[in-house]
């Protein structure tokens, strides 16, 4: 079965830090991978998304970068904040019959920011 | 714009019981889910649908059974319930399977 390999699992990271996720897949067959944030009692929101077609893509303090080569996509949280405490997942997109898609998750990171 | 709508928000069935969640989606979107997520774990996808009358299973689909008659909703029903089905429930659509929009939740327990 197709995976997606997240990691850690958590992380605890202090005020003003700089919080990294990292992710491995499998499928080279993508072309979409979307980073999904989770609050608790909260359904999984979007976050950011990069194509394959860029290295890296940043919105205000999160960046998604992309090594096509190592198979891996990070997010990283800059100047880390306590309101970024949060489970974030990420995702490949890869297709499937009929010119249809599915998402392919990984396993989730809890990320705790101490004040 | 209400996005992806679930009901109930919380609900508790005995054993054996039978229920539906329901999900209703005002985007447009072609795309629906169903993903069950117990505590601290990730994501597993129980059924999808591609369209109004297609539907297909996904990782964990054994227990439950959905039909999508319309564009806009896509309930999710449990048959005989069992305390492995205790979970919550989340509700999902997109289009062309980018930008997942997700509902609420449903936090079920089965006793």
């Amino acid at each position: 079965q197709q995976q997606v390999k997240q990691s850690p699992q958590s992380l605890i990271v202090q005020k003003g830090g700089i919080s990294i996720i990292n992710c491995a897949y499998e499928n080279t067959a993508f072309d979409y991978f979307p980073w999904y944030q989770q609050f608790p009692g909260k359904g999984p929101a979007l976050l950011i998304a990069i194509r394959p077609d860029v290295s890296e893509k940043k919105e205000g303090r999160f960046t998604i970068s992309f090594n096509k080569s190592a198979k891996q996509f990070s997010l990283h949280i800059m100047d880390s904040q306590p309101g970024d405490s949060a489970t974030y997942f990420c995702a490949e997109r890869v297709p499937v019959m009929d010119s249809n898609y599915q998402l392919i998750w990984g396993a989730g990171t809890k990320l705790i920011i101490k004040p | 714009n209400a996005g992806v709508t679930q009901t109930p928000k919380f609900r508790i069935l005995k054993i054996g019981q039978s229920m539906t969640l329901q999900c209703t989606q005002d985007m447009n979107h072609n795309y629906m889910y169903w993903y069950r997520q117990d505590p601290g774990m990730g994501l597993k996808l129980i059924y999808y649908s591609v369209g109004a009358g297609i539907t297909d299973k996904g990782e964990v689909p054994n227990g439950y059974n959905v039909s999508r008659s319309t564009t806009e909703d896509f309930p999710l029903r449990l048959e005989l319930a069992a305390p492995s089905q205790t979970s919550v429930y989340f509700c999902a659509s997109s289009r062309q399977g980018e930008g997942y929009t997700f509902g609420s939740g449903t936090r079920l327990t089965v006793v």
